[in-house]
């Protein structure tokens, strides 16, 4: 699985946006981008994935660039609950998720 | 309620006695899996079953069991703990396809 590097923190005020990036230069063609958020030692929770196209749920959106080898999961209107630690996981196999140190999010009020 | 269980939530042992974490899911998933994390270390993964009665090892199996005798339940066991199994421990599950939904973990201390 490709190797991703995220900042270990990022501050982010309450009610704007928190751009999270991800590199992930030695992504191959047939691995997704997947991300999870871990709020205080809680289990990992799924927040969004893609491929090449960016996406949207209810939770986030993620733009992946052109080339796939970044990414960036993006809160809209970031709250005090969505402070945790953010993963952002690059695989093709969805059985084995290798979680690195990902990113702590604080959003102070 | 589509959910991941794990029990005990807390569990403190001394060195040698056998103990087992159980992990159930009600949401028909054919894959489950157990992680443990440390700090500095992330999340790794320990063992993991693609379906009934089938059970891989996963990075760091050394010390552990488990077993899938049914679809709902993937119980962890350490035959004999031991202080460097102190750590948080996940039970995961998906359909294989899907993304890993995790239980809320148990947190194992062993004197």
């Amino acid at each position: 699985d490709a190797k991703t590097t995220q900042p270990p923190s990022m501050d982010c005020a309450e009610g704007r946006a928190a751009n999270l990036p991800c590199n992930h230069s030695t992504i191959s063609g047939n691995e997704y981008v997947y991300w999870y958020r871990q709020i205080h030692s809680q289990g990992p929770q799924y927040i969004i994935h893609g491929l090449k196209n960016n996406e949207t749920n209810e939770m986030a959106s993620l733009i992946i660039t052109e080339d796939r080898k970044s990414s960036t999961l993006i809160l809209p209107h970031a709250t005090l609950r969505d402070t945790a630690v953010y993963y952002c996981i690059v695989t093709y196999n969805t059985d084995k998720l290798i979680f690195g140190t990902g990113t702590r999010l604080q959003v102070f009020p | 309620e589509a959910q991941v269980t794990q029990n005990p939530r807390y569990l403190i042992t001394v060195t040698g006695k056998k103990l087992t974490v159980t992990c159930s899911q009600n949401m028909n998933h054919e894959y489950m899996s157990w992680y443990r994390q440390d700090p500095g270390l992330g999340l790794r993964q320990i063992y993991y079953s693609m379906n009934v009665e089938v059970t891989d090892k996963g990075d760091v199996p050394e010390g552990y069991k488990v077993s899938r005798k049914e679809k709902r339940n993937f119980p962890l066991i350490l035959e004999s703990p031991s202080p460097n199994q102190t750590s948080l421990y996940f039970c995961a599950s998906s359909t294989g396809v899907s993304p890993l939904h995790f239980g809320n973990g148990t947190r194992l201390t062993v004197t």
